[in-house]
């Protein structure tokens, strides 16, 4: 079972190109979710997904966008990078049944924009 | 809005001893929580959670203590050992279904032999 994975593991992006951010879960699990953790910092939320064709908001979507076509596959775009996106990117999924779940990551994206 | 703070970023314990974590949270809507250990170069890895209506839950050599007048949380680990090293984060969730996880800055943990 390998749970939440995460390509590629590390990237370097020059200021203007655009990049996806791969993720996939195979685990069933209905809601997925991507962060970015800054250098000392806690996890702030980006976008998340309660099921295939639906996404929203979470803390800083700004620069990026999403899409969910299945329930396996969430990934994550950047359109125009800039240095500050640089960061560490995780997904992460939780199921729905039985109330709150909690969530389960991957090993995270590690990206650099020069 | 909602912010998750940690009141120490680095703890340094000897081996075998208990360790205690803390967290503050500001949100009184908050109804789940749940602790988070991340090592280096790894995605957080769950430890425990607790929902608002408990205040004390406990797992293998892990126990969570909520106090919702103070707002506060905490996590001990018992019998810390070198394995225990990594930074431990504490998040919080005020929504319903999907959780949109407000987390702390995290609190590094230091095992000494």
């Amino acid at each position: 079972n390998a749970g939440v994975t995460q390509t590629p593991k590390f990237r370097i992006l020059k200021i203007g190109q655009s990049m996806t951010l791969q993720c996939a879960q195979d685990m069933n699990h209905n809601y997925m979710y991507w962060y970015r953790q800054d250098p000392g910092m806690g996890l702030k939320l980006i976008y998340y997904s309660v099921g295939a064709g639906i996404t929203d908001k979470g803390e800083v979507p700004n620069g990026y966008n999403v899409s969910r076509s299945t329930t396996e596959d969430f990934p994550l775009r950047l359109e125009l990078a800039a240095p500050s996106q640089t960061s560490v990117y995780f997904c992460a999924s939780s199921s729905r049944d039985r109330g709150v779940q909690p969530q389960h990551f991957g090993d995270g994206t590690r990206l650099s924009i020069l | 809005g909602e912010n998750v703070g940690l009141h120490l970023p680095t703890l340094s314990v000897q081996e075998g001893d208990n360790s205690i974590i803390n967290c503050a949270y500001s949100n009184s809507a908050s109804d789940y929580f749940i602790w988070y250990k991340q090592e280096s170069g790894k995605g957080p890895q769950f430890i425990i959670d607790i929902r608002s209506n408990m205040d004390k839950r406990q797992g293998q050599r892990v126990t969570v203590l909520l106090n919702k007048t103070v707002k506060h949380l905490s996590l001990q680990i018992a019998a810390t050992q070198p394995g225990d090293s990594a930074v431990y984060f504490c998040a919080e969730n005020s929504g319903q279904g999907a959780q949109k996880l407000v987390f702390g800055q995290g609190t590094r943990l230091t095992i000494n032999p």
